[in-house]
């Protein structure tokens, strides 16, 4: 089945500075890689994600790169700001819809 | 993007006493529903999964007799934690499917904590 490793599991950086996670996927047959941000007591929040026939997308501040061949992509937050703070997690879906997470990244930014 | 609302947000409840949670899918039809667990500072780990008017599909080393699936309607499921135990406390998230389409919102997750 599948499996997903996200890196690094804690971050901390300057608000207005730039915010990087990756996430590494190991079934070739996945095809959608959502991103979630979770915030204490609450259920995750899509932020945005990425299909297999993309290599990057981009929503304001934040934005989702895709590499099939090394099987890893990666969120990339600019301009930080304290309401970022939160944590992040990758996941991978196969046509069965069925998710695998990654482990997650508290990210924090400090003022 | 879709919506889900989950109730209740969190519960109290005793050992030994059952506890449902239910998932609606607001603004479409959930042919499939996934139900999440998630332990403090922990991933969310896929508990089961239940496809409408029939029996749910359990991950390995989730009991089926103690976290009972309804799945009657597209837009109503029901998880019922059944003689529940401290080591029953977590976060429950439910995630309703459609399909093919691959996009997945979740509900706002349940925190139950067991006495």
């Amino acid at each position: 089945g599948e499996n997903v490793e996200q890196h690094p599991s804690t971050l901390s950086v300057q608000e207005g500075d730039s915010a990087v996670i990756k996430c590494t996927y190991s079934d070739s047959a996945s095809n959608y890689f959502p991103w979630y941000k979770q915030e204490l007591g609450k259920g995750p929040q899509l932020i945005i994600d990425i299909r297999s026939n993309v290599g990057e997308k981009k929503d304001q501040r934040i934005a989702v790169t895709l590499n099939k061949t090394a099987k890893h992509f990666s969120l990339h937050i600019t301009e930080t700001q304290p309401e970022d703070s939160a944590v992040y997690f990758c996941a991978a879906i196969q046509g069965a819809q069925k998710l695998v997470f990654g482990q997650g990244t508290r990210l924090t930014i400090n003022p | 993007g879709a919506v889900v609302s989950q109730h209740p947000s969190w519960v109290i409840c005793k050992s030994g006493t059952s506890v449902k949670i239910e998932c609606r899918s607001l603004d479409f039809q959930a042919t499939t529903m996934f139900w999440y667990r998630q332990f403090p500072k922990q991933s969310l780990m896929l508990m089961a999964t239940s496809n409408e008017g029939s029996k749910a599909t359990y991950e390995q080393g989730v009991e089926k007799d103690k976290f009972l699936i309804n799945h009657a309607s597209l837009t109503l499921s029901t998880l019922t934690v059944t003689s529940a135990h401290p080591e029953d406390s977590s976060f429950y998230i439910c995630r309703p499917g459609q399909g093919l389409v691959t996009e997945a919102f979740f509900g706002q997750g349940t925190r139950l904590t067991v006495v």
